[in-house]
This record gives structure tokens, sequence and C-alpha cells, in this order.
């Protein structure tokens, strides 16, 4: 079964530092996985996908992550924080295999809320 | 584009009212799915249909029933609403293993 830690509620970070989100995943098939934004009181939008092609992962907004399978781990990053990055991130797992009961399912982890300080 | 298109954006219910929120989209995806969010939670999955025809349960599928009567639309039904779920819920649509698409959300209350 799919499951995904978010290992930070919250991240403080002054504008123009880097950003590091963490998040582990454990997943018996290959995953999927996905970083997801949420401004205040809006959708959720799509920052970056890993579907098993390249590693390193490039998003909107400067955003990256690494997918790294001996880690279990897809951690989100950026090098410089902007204030309009303040939001909330959500690490996403789904994965695809014959007899999980989880196929096809998008687990979120519980979120990581990003403040960013002038 | 519309996307995923969630209908109402607000409800308030008494404990006990039912209703139907309602779920559209229009990219032709064959999954759906119901999430709500609470604070500190995450989105937690209530259910998920991966073709016309079929559901399955979710983390949270007690209290919520669904339909997904045609590939276009899946909807959540609460017989019987508690305070319990006061909640924003969320509807999305995906194709294969591609992203999600989210609607705005149904923020629900229950008084």
């Amino acid at each position: 079964a799919q499951s995904v830690t978010q290992l930070d509620s919250h991240v403080s970070v002054s504008e123009g530092t880097p950003v590091l989100l963490r998040c582990n995943y454990s997943s018996s098939y290959s995953p999927s996985l996905f970083w997801y934004v949420q401004h205040p009181n809006k959708g959720l939008q799509l920052l970056l996908k890993y579907t098993s092609a390249a590693t390193l992962v490039k998003g909107i907004n400067g955003f990256e992550a690494e997918f790294k399978k001996s880690e279990t781990s897809f951690h989100l990053t950026k090098p410089s924080a902007h204030m309009s990055d303040a939001a909330e991130y959500f690490c996403v797992v789904t994965g695809w295999g014959r007899g999980s009961s989880n196929t096809g399912k998008l687990i979120f982890g519980q979120g990581t809320t990003l403040q960013v300080k002038p | 584009n519309a996307g995923v298109t969630q209908t109402p954006k607000f409800q308030v219910l008494k404990t006990g009212q039912s209703m139907t929120l309602q779920c559209a989209q229009d990219m032709n995806h064959n999954s759906m799915y119901w999430y709500r969010q609470d604070p500190g939670m995450g989105l937690r999955l209530i259910y998920y249909s991966a073709s016309e025809g079929t559901t399955d349960k979710g983390e949270v599928p007690n209290g919520y029933n669904v339909s997904r009567l045609n590939k276009r639309e899946f909807s959540l039904r609460l017989e019987s609403a508690a305070p319990s779920q006061t909640s924003v819920y969320f509807c999305a649509s995906r194709r294969g293993e591609d992203e999600a698409f989210f609607g705005q959300g149904t923020r629900l209350t229950v008084v």
C-alpha cells in the first residue's frame, strides 16, 4: 500500500533564501509522485510530477524535486524563495500494480505550510 | 476550458439534512475522485472511481455515497449530515498516470 509523509508541518524562510520541503513515500509498486500547491482559499495547482522518467524533475515557478528511490524521498526545493511562494504544499503518491488495493488512488501527505518572511 | 466544475461552492446544512455535491469534468478522463480537506490532515480520499459505473472506497467513506452514472459526472451524497462532515470537499479527475485536475472546492458547514 502507498503512503506519504511530509516531515515538516510548517517551514519558515526569509525571502531570497532556499526552500526545502521534505517528503518520504512508501510504495510497493512503481510510484508516480506529485507536488501540489494551494494558496489560501484556492484550489490545488500542480507544481511538478515524477512518472519514472528523469529523477530530477523541474516544475513551475522555479521549483524542482529529486526522486531518490534508495531513500524513498521526493523533496521539493527552490533556490530562492519569493513572497508569492507562501502557501500550503502537498506531496502526493500513487502507483499502479496488479493486485494493489490502492491502484490508481492518489494519496496525500498532511501538507507543509510555507511561510516567507520579508 | 472548464476543467473540473463543482457545485455548489458553499452550503450550510442542518444536522440530519441530506444533499448531493455535483462534479463534472470535460477532459474525457476515466478516473474521478472525491476528497475532503480538514486543517492539518491534508486531503483524505472519500471515494474513487476508476471508470464509468465503478466506485471504490477511500480512507474516509463512512456517511457518504457516490454515483458515477457516466464518464463526465461523479456525485457525492450525504444522506444525513453530521457536524463532523463540516469540511471543504474537492473533486478531481485524472487520465492514467497523469496528474489530477481539481475543482475549486465546496465549503460545507453542518450546524
